[in-house]
């Protein structure tokens, strides 16, 4: 990977609504696109990746998608609960160490 | 369950002295990295290995240097700290041959203050 553009930096949403955060690639040798969680004061932990060779990867609430031609990768939470208040990074590599975004504050609002 | 431990969670240093974060797994894991953590800029890797007595330099390797004597252990050496090296630092590891893409493993990190 080169270089991982992250958006929005920070996201406030109320209880219950969806959230997106959306990373942009410019390396396109790039197949493995991780998504890190890191809440208030622990380590990062993944929480869902997806590969090249599939377009949408769901896992209960959270889903990732991959637009390979577009070289951009979203993360989709539903029915947010204030749990999922962290801070989320994109993550994408070829074969190279992974090349983190800059992070994303998410804030549920109850 | 995997275990990456780095040695301190806090520490504070002078302008100049030779600091040593250490980090260990106990997964026998061959992929061992150091990346720092700074408000608005993400996680940006220092220096990575893939084997034992192997290392390679990352994004940012400046002003810092590795040691891996031992699969199990991975050590960040600041030869000489100042204070722009004031940061939290994330040891990680991952299995797989080299190269591959496979998940990471964090430690819960060192925030260290240089003063």
């Amino acid at each position: 990977g080169e270089n991982v553009e992250q958006h929005p930096s920070t996201l406030s949403v109320q209880e219950g609504d969806s959230a997106v955060i959306k990373c942009t690639y410019s390396d396109s040798a790039s197949n493995y696109f991780p998504w890190y969680k890191q809440e208030l004061g622990k380590r990062p932990q993944l929480i869902i990746d997806i590969r090249s060779n599939v377009g949408e990867k769901k896992d209960q609430r959270i889903a990732v998608t991959l637009n390979k031609t577009a070289k951009h990768f979203s993360l989709h939470i539903t029915e947010t609960q204030p749990e999922d208040s962290a801070v989320y990074f994109c993550a994408e590599t070829g074969n190279t160490p992974l090349v983190f975004g800059k992070g994303t504050r998410l804030s549920v609002i109850a | 369950d995997v275990k990456v431990t780095q040695s301190s969670r806090y520490l504070v240093k002078r302008t100049g002295e030779k600091v040593f974060l250490e980090c260990v797994q106990d997964m026998d894991h061959e992929n061992m990295f150091w990346y720092r953590q700074d408000p608005g800029l993400g996680l940006r890797l220092i220096y990575f290995s893939y084997d034992v007595k192997m290392k390679e330099k990352g994004d940012i390797p400046e002003g810092y240097s590795v040691s891996r004597e031992k699969k199990e252990r991975f050590s960040l050496i600041l030869e000489s700290a100042s204070t722009n090296q004031t940061s939290m630092y994330l040891c990680a590891s991952s299995f797989g041959s080299y190269r591959a893409s496979e998940k990471l493993f964090f430690g819960s990190g060192t925030q260290l203050s240089v003063l």
